[in-house]
C-alpha cells in the first residue's frame, strides 16, 4: 500500500518567493496533519484537517501560512512570502482517526520536504 | 512545564547495552501513548504501542505509569542499527487537546 506522498522532497529558494508544498494521505484516512521540525522546537503541529475540514490551524505560525485540503487525496501547505526562518522539515501525515490515536490506529508520516530558504 | 518531557540525550552505548529512556506527560487526560523511531532525516515511525500493563516486543519493552505520568522504553541487547532517535507520544481522550509528540531522545550504539 503507498503511505503518505510528499512533495518536492527537496526545495531550495529564495526569500520572499512563495513555496508550495503537497501531500496525497493514505486512502481511506479521513484526518491530515502538517507538521514542522526544526532542532530547536522539535516537531510542531502546524494544522489539523478532518474530513477535508480544518479543525486546529492554531500551530499556525503567522499569516504567511495557509494550508487546504480540496479533496480527500489533496492538501498543500503554502508559505507566502518565504523567509530563511522557514527552512525545516515539513511532514505531512494522516490517520484513520483524527486527532485521537489508538493502538492499532495511529499516525502516519509522508517523507518530508526539506524546505531552506536562502 | 512542557507537556512532554524526554531527556535529549544522546545516550552513547555499547552493542549489547540495555538502555532506557523515560518520557513524562504532564496532561492527566492523557489516554494513549506511543514509542515512535525516527532515523537521521527520515520520517518518525511507529515502534510500539504502550499498553497499562506493560509490553514487549522482541527486545523493546514499553510500560506505562499512570499514576506518576511517565512511560518508558527499554532496549535490551543494543545493535547499530537501533541508532536513532525516539520520540514519545502522548494522545488525549477528550477534545481540547492534542496529541503531542515529545522532542525525542537520541540514541548511539557504538560498535
Amino acid at each position: 500500500d503507498a503511505g503518505v506522498i510528499q512533495s518536492p522532497r527537496h526545495e531550495v529558494t529564495e526569500m520572499g518567493q512563495e513555496v508550495t508544498l503537497r501531500c496525497k494521505p493514505i486512502s481511506g484516512h479521513n484526518s491530515l496533519f502538517w507538521y514542522r521540525q526544526t532542532m530547536m522546537r522539535g516537531l510542531e503541529l502546524l494544522i489539523y484537517f478532518n474530513n477535508n475540514v480544518p479543525i486546529d490551524d492554531s500551530g499556525m505560525p503567522e499569516d504567511r501560512f495557509s494550508a487546504k485540503m480540496p479533496n480527500a487525496s489533496f492538501s498543500t501547505l503554502k508559505i507566502q512570502p518565504s523567509e530563511p526562518r522557514d527552512s525545516a522539515v515539513y511532514f505531512c501525515a494522516s490517520s484513520p482517526t483524527g486527532m485521537y490515536l489508538r493502538p492499532g490506529n495511529t499516525i502516519y508520516f509522508g517523507e518530508g520536504s526539506w524546505l531552506t530558504v536562502v | 512545564r512542557k507537556e512532554v518531557e524526554q531527556d535529549p540525550g544522546p545516550f552513547n552505548v555499547p552493542e549489547g547495552a540495555t538502555v532506557a529512556f523515560n518520557c513524562t506527560y504532564s496532561n492527566s487526560a492523557s489516554q494513549s501513548f506511543f514509542w515512535y523511531r525516527q532515523d537521521c532525516r527520515k520520517e518518525p515511525k511507529l515502534l510500539m504501542s504502550v499498553y497499562s500493563s506493560g509490553n514487549e516486543d522482541g527486545r523493546f519493552t514499553a510500560q506505562l505509569n499512570r499514576a506518576s505520568q511517565y512511560i518508558s522504553l527499554l532496549i535490551r541487547d543494543s545493535k547499530l542499527s537501533d541508532s536513532a532517535t525516539y520520540l514519545c507520544v502522548v494522545s488525549p481522550n477528550t477534545g481540547g487537546f492534542k496529541t503531542i509528540f515529545g522532542a525525542g531522545t537520541r540514541l548511539f550504539v557504538k560498535a
